[in-house]
């Protein structure tokens, strides 16, 4: 169990709803970090957040957007949902320096 | 360019075989290595990591791997392997703010 903790676990839904994904880092993590993973692209990232503030952008859709609240708690908010949007979403979180821990993922299915 | 190549993709081996897996990098800057573990519908786990100091780092279940600045590789090593090890091991390069993940290569096991 590396800390981090996401939920849902599975979440179902269909073609142009909205979902959103929640993270809770490690203790005392600032960093947050969310990757998609699918068959056809791998691991993808996505964005980070660093204590409340945007720290860098990856291939991330503007369908797409994320946040860290004060509690350091992310979301990770997809709309216009489309089918290839079904995958796993990892959460990460580190400290400081590179060392990312992983949390157990949301699989989204988009139908 | 930063990238991450994992060449193979595929890997099949009988238990207590040797085991390596490739790794090359291209990156500006200091580099911060990784190779991150993913067992079958789990989370991606730490390995091993190099940041600095001695080039042949030693992780968790008996891996290990080696830097070789001239190369631009970062091979993983592991001299038996077991059943258990059946997993999708992914490289990765990076720094506080990102990190960039190799394709993946998938490791099946004969028992």
């Amino acid at each position: 169990d590396s800390g981090v903790t996401q939920t849902p676990k599975h979440l179902i839904t269909a073609t142009g709803q909205r979902v959103t994904l929640r993270c809770s880092p490690r203790s005392g993590d600032l960093s947050v970090y969310w990757y998609q993973q699918s068959l056809d692209q791998g691991l993808q990232f996505l964005i980070q957040y660093y204590n409340g503030e945007e720290r860098a952008k990856g291939n991330i859709l503007e369908r797409f957007s994320a946040q860290q609240f004060p509690d350091l708690h992310s979301e990770l908010n997809l709309s216009s949902l489309e089918l290839g949007d079904s995958a796993l979403y990892f959460c990460a979180s580190s400290v400081k320096g590179a060392t990312q821990y992983f949390g157990p993922g949301t699989r989204l299915t988009v139908l | 360019a930063q990238s991450v190549s994992q060449h193979n993709h595929h890997v099949i081996l009988s238990e207590a075989a040797s085991l390596e897996l490739g790794c090359n990098y291209s990156y500006g800057g200091t580099v911060n290595l990784f190779w991150y573990v993913q067992y079958p519908g789990q989370h991606l786990q730490l390995l091993l990591k190099y940041f600095s100091g001695d080039p042949l780092v030693k992780g968790i279940k008996g891996f290990e791997a080696e830097f070789i600045k001239s190369k631009f590789s970062f091979n993983l090593r592991k001299p038996s392997v077991q059943w258990s090890d059946t997993a999708e091991y992914f490289c990765a390069v990076g720094d506080a703010s990102k990190i960039i993940f190799g394709s993946g290569t998938r490791l099946s096991i004969r028992p």
